[in-house]
């Protein structure tokens, strides 16, 4: 079975903080991803790498950046945390040719 | 506009009913795959059952099944005997073409399942 990890299922942050939000997958998927999913917005995506050092940004990535240094490992930061930032997390992998997206467990973040 | 619709914002089902939940999408891609997901209030997005649109038969994984509806262009999943652990959201999903890049795969609003004892 595919794991993806998230380091934390909640974290409490202040403003100006900055955040790593971090991801492990063990099935050496090329893809990987952040969405972000609030309440009647449904799920957004923030960035995604499709390999190693490569990322892409998707819907929303003001405020984020990524990194991807290995394979298996795909961080989300958040320079400056803002309240609005405050959201539930969501890691995923997936194959390149189109396999489903694998999820992690969600870090709820609350940015105080 | 919306590439995947979900019109059922919440449902009810006794124990142990079948339910259907609705799913329509908008694509001009011929190589799609459609999934649905379930997300527990716990908060982890568990896939569930994958249809690809080449795929002649609708897809079945267990008490869940895929009505595909190609020409209608609906993608429904069918919960047989549905259990108390079934409560939770549900959400349809899409992915156009076949390569995965990322922005390609979109997510339906999502449908919450609630089932009764």
């Amino acid at each position: 079975d595919v794991k993806v990890t998230q380091s934390s299922r909640y974290l409490v942050k202040r403003t100006g903080e900055k955040v790593f939000l971090e991801c492990v997958q063990d099935m050496d998927h090329e893809n990987m991803f952040w969405y972000r999913q609030d309440p009647g917005l449904g799920l957004r995506l923030i960035y995604f790498s499709y390999d190693v050092k490569m990322k892409e940004k998707g819907d929303i990535p003001e405020g984020y950046s990524v990194s991807r240094e290995k394979k298996e490992r795909f961080s989300l930061i958040l320079e400056s945390a803002s309240t609005n930032q405050t959201s539930m997390y969501l890691c995923a992998s997936s194959t390149f040719l189109g396999s489903p997206l694998h999820f992690g467990n969600g870090t709820r973040l609350t940015v105080t | 506009a919306q590439k995947i619709t979900q019109t059922q914002p919440g449902m009810f089902v006794q124990e142990k009913e079948a339910v259907t939940l609705d799913c329509t999408y908008d694509t001009s891609d011929p190589s799609y795959g459609l999934f649905w997901y379930k997300q527990p209030s716990s908060g982890e997005m568990i896939f569930l059952i994958y249809q690809g649109s080449y795929d002649q038969q609708n897809a079945t994984e267990g008490r869940y099944s895929l009505n595909f509806q190609k020409a209608r262009k609906s993608a429904n999943l069918v919960i047989s005997a549905s259990q108390l652990g079934d409560s939770a959201m549900y959400f349809c999903a899409m992915r156009e073409g076949v390569v995965d890049y990322g922005q390609n795969f979109v997510f339906g609003p999502g449908t919450r399942l609630s089932v009764l004892p």
